[in-house]
């Protein structure tokens, strides 16, 4: 089945820098990659997601890159405020609302953004 | 509308008893996915229904898990002779068939389980 690795495990960074954060997959099948935020004590809400079709998407200060050679695929955040604190996780789906549906999470990156 | 509805919020069980876990997704919503996150943790996928199936129970860590889905609806996850290593929160998770057009996974609050 799909494995997802996910780094680093935490990040700090000083408000205004960017951020950077890698996942690496198993399955060269994978079509569809999200990316989740969890702010503590809340639920994973979707901040952005690829699939195997496009290799770069952005949205305002967050954008996704996929290198499907390498099998790897990497959430980038600019400009980083204090509410960009949160623990963030990639995943990954053979075919994700198919059959094959189930999506993989990685163990997830602690950002601490400092003032 | 509501969103995904999970029971109990928090459940405290003695070592070796069973326990069952109810969730209730978002109307309409085809695909329910179970998960669970130890402290600190990520999150660690348990199963995945399509409909009343379950394409892919590799998840499920033992075979004192079980889950079942009725109506296209509820699913339950049931744990049988708990263990201390089963505390956890366990996420619910749905999602809509047509994944094309919104392919958030909408998660339930979860339930906090602690077995003593």
């Amino acid at each position: 089945g799909e494995n997802v690795e996910q780094h680093p495990s935490t990040l700090s960074v000083q408000e205004g820098d960017s951020a950077v954060i890698k996942c690496t997959y198993s399955d060269s099948a994978s079509n569809y990659f999200p990316w989740y935020k969890q702010e503590l004590g809340k639920r994973p809400q979707l901040i952005i997601d690829i699939r195997s079709n496009v290799g770069e998407k952005k949205d305002q200060r967050i954008a996704v890159t996929l290198n499907k050679t390498a099998k790897h695929f990497s959430l980038h955040i600019t400009e980083t405020q204090p509410e960009d604190s949160a623990v963030y996780f990639c995943a990954a789906a053979l075919n994700y609302g198919g059959s094959q549906g189930n999506l993989i999470f990685g163990k997830g990156t602690k950002l601490s953004v400092k003032p | 509308g509501a969103g995904v509805s999970q029971s109990p919020s928090n459940k405290v069980t003695e070592k070796g008893k069973d326990v069952e876990l109810r969730c209730d997704p978002i109307s309409g919503h085809t695909a329910l996915y179970w998960y669970r996150q130890s402290l600190g943790q990520g999150l660690e996928f348990l199963i995945y229904f399509q409909g009343n199936s379950a394409p892919d129970k590799s998840g499920l860590p033992s075979d004192r898990f079980s889950a079942e889905r009725t109506g296209g609806s509820v699913s339950t996850l049931t744990i049988q002779r708990t263990q201390q290593e089963d505390s956890a929160v366990y996420l619910c998770a749905s999602s809509s068939v047509t994944a094309d057009r919104d392919p958030r996974l909408h998660f339930g609050n979860g339930t906090r389980l602690t077995v003593t």
